[in-house]
């Protein structure tokens, strides 16, 4: 069972304007969410996080909100930038150990 | 650099034969996870070190999988017999436990090829 989804495989945004990128997740034991940005033939990059106590977080140009009762989050980019172009991976932990459940992506392009 | 480092970048094999994979974790951090990524999808947990002990193990991670970590330090990831169905890119990360959440450094990865 697929316990955190991105159900958007791709989003196509133009330079300037906002990209939102959407992960819906089941498991309400999770406490603790991540976003990773992974660019091709590189692992992935950690971007931003959010504890389960906290409904938003802001760092420059990325924000990420957390609906916990619609078990729902979303991470914001503005202004997106030619470069921010790629894989966009939505995370989440439950558990002490620190391990993440992945979900399945999201491709963004960002148009000049 | 002190990013986490994975050796060797690609690998191709044949069917049947063994691989061995290494990770070196950045210094001090002494939480080591790895984690299978196949195409399209997002990275799969597979195993989880605290310092030299293995405490977690995904159920994809079969017979033929095998990881160590002596001394605590980097980690080693052995499939044998490999299959096609082994065919991924394979992630080695590592975070400190300062505090109950903390993101986790991934390296860059070996792609696992088996023809």
């Amino acid at each position: 069972d697929q316990q955190v989804k991105q159900n958007s495989p791709s989003l196509s945004v133009q330079e300037g304007r906002i990209s939102i990128l959407n992960c819906d997740y089941t498991n309400s034991m999770f406490d603790y969410f991540l976003w990773y940005k992974k660019y091709p033939a590189e692992g992935p990059t950690f971007l931003i996080s959010i504890s389960s106590i906290k409904d938003k977080n802001e760092d420059g140009r990325f924000t990420v909100f957390l609906n916990k009762s619609a078990k729902h989050l979303s991470l914001h980019i503005v202004p997106s930038q030619p470069g921010d172009s790629a894989v966009y991976f939505c995370a989440a932990s439950g558990s002490n150990t620190g391990k993440l459940i992945f979900g399945q992506g999201t491709t963004l392009q960002v148009k000049p | 650099d002190t990013g986490v480092s994975q050796n060797p970048r690609h690998k191709i094999t044949k069917r049947g034969q063994n691989v061995t994979f290494r990770c070196d974790p950045i210094s001090e951090h002494n939480r080591l996870y790895w984690y299978r990524q196949t195409l399209g999808q997002g990275p799969e947990f597979l195993t989880y070190f605290q310092n030299e002990a293995q405490l977690e193990k995904s159920r994809l991670l079969s017979d033929r999988f095998s990881a160590e970590r002596p001394k605590g330090s980097f980690s080693t990831l052995e499939i044998q017999r490999t299959e096609q169905g082994d065919s991924a890119m394979y992630l080695c990360a590592s975070s400190p436990r300062l505090t109950l959440n903390t993101e986790a450094f991934f390296g860059q990865g070996t792609r696992l090829t088996v023809v």
